[in-house]
C-alpha cells in the first residue's frame, strides 16, 4: 500500500532558528500533499495544501512567512518553519492522496517540534 | 463550507463488547467520501473504514463497519468485539473533491480489560 515517510520525527531547536520537515511517498507520486498540525487531543488543523511545481495554497490565518512549503518533485514536499518560537511547538504531519481513486488519504508518522 | 462533529469527547468499552462512536457532517457536494481514522499514543494516523458517499452499502472493514446515514448526514462506527488494541483516539474526517480533508473533534476511546 501507498506509504508515506516523513522526517525527523522529533526534532528539539532554538528559538529563533529554523527547522525543516520533509514528506516522502515512497512508492507512489503525489501530486498533492497536506500539512497538518495538532495539538495534544485536539483534532488536525490543516495548515495548507502543498502542489508539486507551483505554489502552496495556505489556510486562513497560517502564516506564509513562517511556514514556508516546498514541492519540488512529485515524491517530496517540504515544511520549513522559520525564526521558530515556542508556540511554534506542535506536532505537524503530512498526508497525501493515495492513487486508488478513492479519496484515501495515507498520513506520514508525524514531526513533533518542541522550540526551546 | 463543510464541519464534522464528534459529540462524544470519550467513550470507554469493555473488552469483548461493542461500541459505537457517533459522527455527523455538513457539505453542500453531492460527491464526497467518509472515513474514521483511528490515532493510538504513537500518533500515527491510521485508516480504518471508508464509505463513497454514492454507495448505500454501509462500509465493513474485519470488526469495524459504519451505519451511513446520508439523509440525516451521519457517519456512526461500530467496533465489535473491543480489543484492547482498539484504544486510541479516533477521528471522522470528509473529504470532497476538493481534496482537504476536515476532521472532527475526535473520540478518545478506552478499552476495560
Amino acid at each position: 500500500g501507498a506509504v508515506v515517510s516523513q522526517h525527523p520525527s522529533w526534532v528539539i531547536c532554538k528559538s529563533g532558528t529554523s527547522v525543516k520537515i520533509e514528506c516522502r511517498s515512497l512508492d507512489f507520486q503525489a501530486t498533492t500533499m497536506f500539512w497538518y498540525r495538532q495539538f495534544p487531543k485536539q483534532s488536525l488543523m490543516l495548515m495548507a495544501t502543498s502542489n508539486e511545481g507551483s505554489k502552496a495554497t495556505y489556510e486562513q490565518g497560517v502564516e506564509k512567512d513562517k511556514f514556508l512549503i516546498n514541492h519540488a518533485s512529485l515524491t517530496l514536499s517540504t515544511l520549513t518553519v522559520t525564526s521558530a518560537h515556542p508556540e511554534d511547538s506542535s506536532f505537524y504531519i503530512c498526508s497525501a492522496e493515495a492513487e486508488d481513486g478513492r479519496g484515501g488519504y495515507t498520513f506520514g508518522s508525524g514531526t513533533r517540534l518542541t522550540v526551546v | 463550507a463543510q464541519t464534522v462533529t464528534q459529540s462524544q469527547p470519550e467513550m470507554s468499552v469493555q473488552e469483548a463488547e461493542t461500541v459505537t462512536l457517533s459522527c455527523t457532517y455538513d457539505t453542500s457536494e453531492s460527491d464526497y467520501y467518509l472515513f474514521w481514522y483511528k490515532q493510538p499514543p504513537s500518533r500515527q494516523m491510521i485508516l480504518v473504514i471508508r464509505q463513497e458517499a454514492y454507495k448505500q452499502q454501509n462500509a465493513t472493514e474485519n470488526r469495524f463497519s459504519v451505519n451511513f446515514q446520508k439523509a440525516a448526514k451521519s457517519f456512526s462506527l461500530k467496533i465489535s468485539d473491543s480489543q484492547l488494541g482498539d484504544a486510541a483516539m479516533y477521528f471522522c474526517a470528509l473529504n470532497t473533491n476538493a481534496g482537504k480533508s476536515t476532521f472532527g473533534d475526535g473520540t478518545t476511546l478506552t478499552v476495560k480489560p
